[in-house]
């Protein structure tokens, strides 16, 4: 189906363990980002890429990889999961800086 | 300070009434959308805004570049408005900066 998904949905982990989170997007646009949304901070930029093969940090990216070696897929990467990083986090799309915005469903994420 | 605030944090009408959200923000943007989520639900914009004011449906969005304001209005609010209503800008590079939005309920 056309549009951006996320997967898993809902995911529980243990402090520690690592955690890949995907991103996958049909539209071929060039910007993807990477979202958490926590009660008191709204939304904040984890790391987004312009095109693929570039990467660039946003405001919270300690403890988190990311890598966009194909245009559609964005996958973020928590190396060594901690409780700080329980969270709901949403993947985003746009086909140009400062476009229109297409979000993912996002996933809830439970680090125990 | 946020670079992006919003007011109010959250707001209560009842069926019917004419609402307005405001958002202003303190840095140059190229341009600023306005975001709905529902209660466990996905993220959709509804308006992205460089000037001038867009309309849709009963929802109106209105932009200010000189006095870096935005407002979103809602006529005829129904209880399925309800919702996180969040204001996002589009400032320096591909960063975009949000708002900690605002709770709507609409009663009916």
């Amino acid at each position: 189906d056309a549009g951006i998904t996320q997967s898993p949905r809902y995911k529980i982990t243990e402090t520690g363990r690592q955690v890949t989170l995907m991103c996958h997007q049909t539209w071929s646009h060039s910007y993807m980002f990477w979202y958490r949304q926590d009660l008191g901070h709204g939304l904040r930029l984890i790391y987004y890429s312009a095109a693929a093969d570039i990467t660039d940090k946003g405001e919270v990216p300690d403890g988190y990889v990311v890598s966009r070696s194909k245009t559609e897929n964005f996958p973020l990467t928590l190396e060594s999961a901690t409780r700080s990083q329980t969270s709901v986090y949403f993947c985003a799309s746009s086909d140009r800086a400062a476009g229109e915005l297409f979000f993912g469903e996002g996933s809830r994420l439970t680090v125990l | 300070k946020n670079e992006v605030e919003q007011s109010p944090q959250n707001l209560t009408a009842q069926e019917g009434e004419f609402i307005t959200i405001n958002c202003s923000y303190s840095v140059g943007i190229s341009a600023l959308h306005w975001l709905q989520q529902h209660p466990g639900g996905g993220i959709v914009s509804l308006f992205m805004l460089s000037s001038g004011k867009k309309k849709h449906g009963r929802l109106i969005a209105t932009i200010n570049i000189q006095e870096k304001h935005s407002s979103l209005h809602i006529t005829a609010s129904h209880p399925r408005d309800s919702a996180v209503y969040i204001c996002a800008v589009w400032a320096s590079g591909s960063r975009l900066t949000f708002g900690e939005g605002t709770q709507l309920t609409v009663n009916p």
